[in-house]
């Protein structure tokens, strides 16, 4: 089983939509949790920190849930401009290490 | 501007031609580490280093081989590259200490092995 498990998707939506990824993960050692954004053939980049149950960043929301062992993305009025592919990524403290997910595939589409 | 270049960002080569791949910061951080990215499997990190001198395997380290000897600085080396590494790689750095989660990425090298 992968530390961090991501659906591939494609999640196809239309612009204006609200769409929401989920991600979980094997180790509960890990402390906190980023969403990086990739678009084709670029690096990734940070796109929010997930410390403690959650976080907020305009249109984007990101959500932790340690009980469940699952970190989820919430995009709300979708733009075609975040047609990208959404990587989770856990951090483990006691090995310093960094996991990423096998991203999740966003088109938004007019 | 703040930055991690990596050179060089193509390159085609056959099976056995010894390669590098440079990877330069200019943020001055501590940490700095290395990635291939392959369809269906993610990023993977290859090696990794907590500061000069202190470098350590990662997930996929086989056939690989780095350096630490300045802080700016994290090459890349292939000592004789196979098919299977053809892949895209990144290079990657952030501050030491307590981890932010941010990491800076180059641009990443796409390398094909014939």
């Amino acid at each position: 089983r992968k530390e961090v498990e991501q659906d591939p998707g494609p999640f196809n939506v239309p612009e204006g939509a609200t769409v929401a990824f989920n991600c979980t993960y094997s180790n509960s050692a890990s402390q906190s949790f980023f969403w990086y954004r990739q678009d084709c053939r670029k690096e990734p980049k940070l796109l929010m920190s997930v410390y403690s149950s959650g976080n907020e960043d305009g249109r984007f929301t990101a959500q932790l849930n340690r009980a469940s062992q699952y970190i989820s993305l919430l995009i709300r009025d979708s733009k075609l401009s975040d047609s990208a592919t959404y990587l989770c990524v856990g951090y483990t403290g006691t090995a310093s290490k960094l996991t990423f997910g096998t991203g999740t595939r966003l088109q938004v589409t007019l | 501007e703040a930055q991690v270049t990596q050179n060089p960002r193509y390159l085609i080569t056959v099976t056995g031609k010894k390669l590098t791949v440079t990877c330069s910061q200019n943020m001055n951080h501590e940490y700095m580490s290395w990635y291939r990215q392959d369809p269906g499997l993610g990023l993977r990190q290859i090696y990794y280093s907590m500061n000069v001198e202190v470098t350590d395997k990662g997930d996929v380290p086989e056939g690989y081989k780095v350096s630490r000897k300045e802080k700016r600085n994290f090459p890349l080396i292939l000592e004789s590259p196979s098919p299977n590494q053809t892949s895209l790689y990144f290079c990657a750095s952030r501050m030491g200490g307590r981890n932010t989660g941010e990491l800076f990425f180059g641009e990443g090298s796409r390398l094909t092995v014939l």
